[in-house]
């Protein structure tokens, strides 16, 4: 197993486009989560899933967009990019078993300019 | 709005033993009190979980009070490696387990 995958890792982006942040697991879990993490901050929860076509909104969600077509696939959609969302973002998974282990991916790093 | 409160940060000597506070006073009857730390960017990884009942593993014990509203992250014999942000949430076991919110977690620093 690959567990959780992101990409890209590193993307600059300028004020005002858009882009995608892609999120894959592939143990078959259930929820899935994204995170940010601003410098010498913790986590914050942006949105999250419970199952395929199941969205739901956490902490910080404005400026962000998320789909859930697939069990396998939750993608981040950042519309119109400010530097406010210059950030490290984090993808989890967890399944339904309650072994408590949260899968992360290995971060994506955006800086808006 | 995170269920938990920590200490922002903790020293410790290394070999020493390391106990990581984490307060959870409105826990509910079927939530697990989770443990994960964070090493420089990392994402984070997970410790140990528990219900009610101590729990030991290769990595740390949790002691979880009676009333279940805090418990103690136990590293027995602290390292250099150690060093990193450490996180206590809580989340239920089964159903909508909706949203997982870290809050701002505890920095342990171990010192030669």
């Amino acid at each position: 197993n690959a567990g959780v995958t992101q990409t890209p890792k590193f993307r600059i982006l300028k004020i005002g486009q858009s882009m995608t942040l892609q999120c894959t697991q592939d143990m078959n879990h259930n929820y899935m989560y994204w995170y940010r993490q601003d410098p010498g901050m913790g986590l914050k929860l942006i949105y999250y899933s419970v199952g395929a076509g199941i969205t739901d909104k956490g902490e910080v969600p404005n400026g962000y967009n998320v789909s859930r077509s697939t069990t396998e696939d939750f993608p981040l959609r950042l519309e119109l990019a400010a530097p406010s969302q210059t950030s490290v973002y984090f993808c989890a998974s967890i399944g339904l078993a309650n072994t408590g282990e949260l899968f992360f991916g290995e971060g994506s790093r955006l800086t808006v300019l | 709005d995170a269920k938990t409160t920590q200490p922002p940060s903790m020293d410790c000597a290394e070999g020493r033993a390391a106990n990581l506070p984490c307060n959870h006073s409105t826990i509910s009857g079927n939530e697990y009190v989770y443990w994960y730390r964070q090493i420089h960017s990392q994402g984070p990884q997970y410790i140990i979980h528990g219900l009610k009942n101590n729990e030991t593993n290769e990595m740390a014990s949790l002691i979880i009070t009676e009333d279940r509203k805090s418990s103690t992250l136990i590293l027995p014999h602290a390292t250099l490696r150690d060093t990193a942000v450490y996180y206590c949430i809580v989340r239920a076991s089964s159903g909508n387990t909706g949203k997982l919110i870290f809050g701002q977690g505890t920095t342990l620093q171990v010192k030669p």
